[in-house]
C-alpha cells in the first residue's frame, strides 16, 4: 500500500486566497484525521471522521476552515479565506483501529 | 492542564546512552498508549503502541505504561545517530476516538 497520500506537498499562497488539502487515506481505514502542527502549539487535531462522517470539528479554529470526505478515499480541507497565521504543517492520518498512520504533511505558507 | 504533559527537551546524549522519554496524563479513561517518531520535514509514524498497563519490547525500544500514576515512558538501549528524531507520545481512550499528543521530545544522538 502506498500510505496516506497527501497534496500537494508545498503550498504558497498569498492572504486572502482559498486553500484546498487533499488526502487520500489508506485504503480500508475507517477514521480520517486533519492535524496542524506548528513549532509553538505542536500538532492540534483540528477535524476527525469516522466512516466519512464528522465526529469532533471542535478543532477547527474558525469558520474559515471545512473539511469534506465525500466518500472513504477523499477527504479536502479548505481554508478561505487564508490568513498568514494559517502557515503551518497540515497532516492527514487514517486508522483501522489504534494505530494512526500519518501522511508526509503539506507545507503551507500564507504570505 | 492539558490532556498530556511531555517535556519538550531538546535532549542530548551520546552514542549507546540509554535514552528515557516519558510523558504524564490526566484522563484515566485513557487505554491505549502510542509513541510516534518524526524526523525533520516528516510525518509522525508510529513506533510502538500498548494497551493498558504494562511493558512492551521491540527490539532496542521498550515502552512503559503504569496507569495508576498515568506515567508512560519510552526506553531506546544503545541509542544510535539515527533516533535522532522527535518523539511523540500520544493517548486514546478507545479505537476509533481521536488521539491526544504531547507536544514532543526532541532528542539528538551525538556520534
Amino acid at each position: 500500500d502506498a500510505g496516506v497520500i497527501q497534496s500537494p506537498r508545498h503550498e504558497v499562497t498569498e492572504m486572502g486566497q482559498e486553500v484546498t488539502l487533499r488526502c487520500k487515506p489508506i485504503s480500508g481505514h475507517n477514521s480520517l484525521f486533519w492535524y496542524r502542527q506548528t513549532m509553538m502549539r505542536g500538532l492540534e487535531l483540528l477535524i476527525y471522521f469516522n466512516n466519512n462522517v464528522p465526529i469532533d470539528d471542535s478543532g477547527m479554529p474558525e469558520d474559515r476552515f471545512s473539511a469534506k470526505m465525500p466518500n472513504a478515499s477523499f477527504s479536502t480541507l479548505k481554508i478561505q479565506p487564508s490568513e498568514p497565521r494559517d502557515s503551518a504543517v497540515y497532516f492527514c492520518a487514517s486508522s483501522v483501529k489504534y494505530e494512526q498512520y500519518f501522511g508526509p504533511g503539506t507545507r503551507l505558507t500564507v504570505t | 492542564q492539558k490532556e498530556v504533559e511531555q517535556d519538550p527537551g531538546p535532549l542530548s546524549v551520546p552514542e549507546g546512552a540509554i535514552v528515557s522519554l516519558n510523558c504524564t496524563y490526566s484522563n484515566s479513561a485513557f487505554q491505549y498508549f502510542m509513541w510516534y517518531r518524526q524526523y525533520s520535514r516528516k510525518g509522525p509514524e508510529l513506533l510502538m503502541y500498548t494497551y493498558s498497563s504494562g511493558n512492551k519490547e521491540d527490539g532496542r525500544f521498550t515502552a512503559q505504561v503504569d496507569k495508576s500514576s498515568k506515567y508512560i515512558s519510552l526506553f531506546i538501549r544503545d541509542s544510535q545517530p539515527s533516533d535522532s528524531a522527535t518523539y511523540l507520545c500520544a493517548m486514546s481512550v478507545s479505537t476509533g476516538n481521536q488521539f491526544y499528543f504531547g507536544t514532543g521530545t526532541s532528542l539528538t544522538v551525538i556520534p
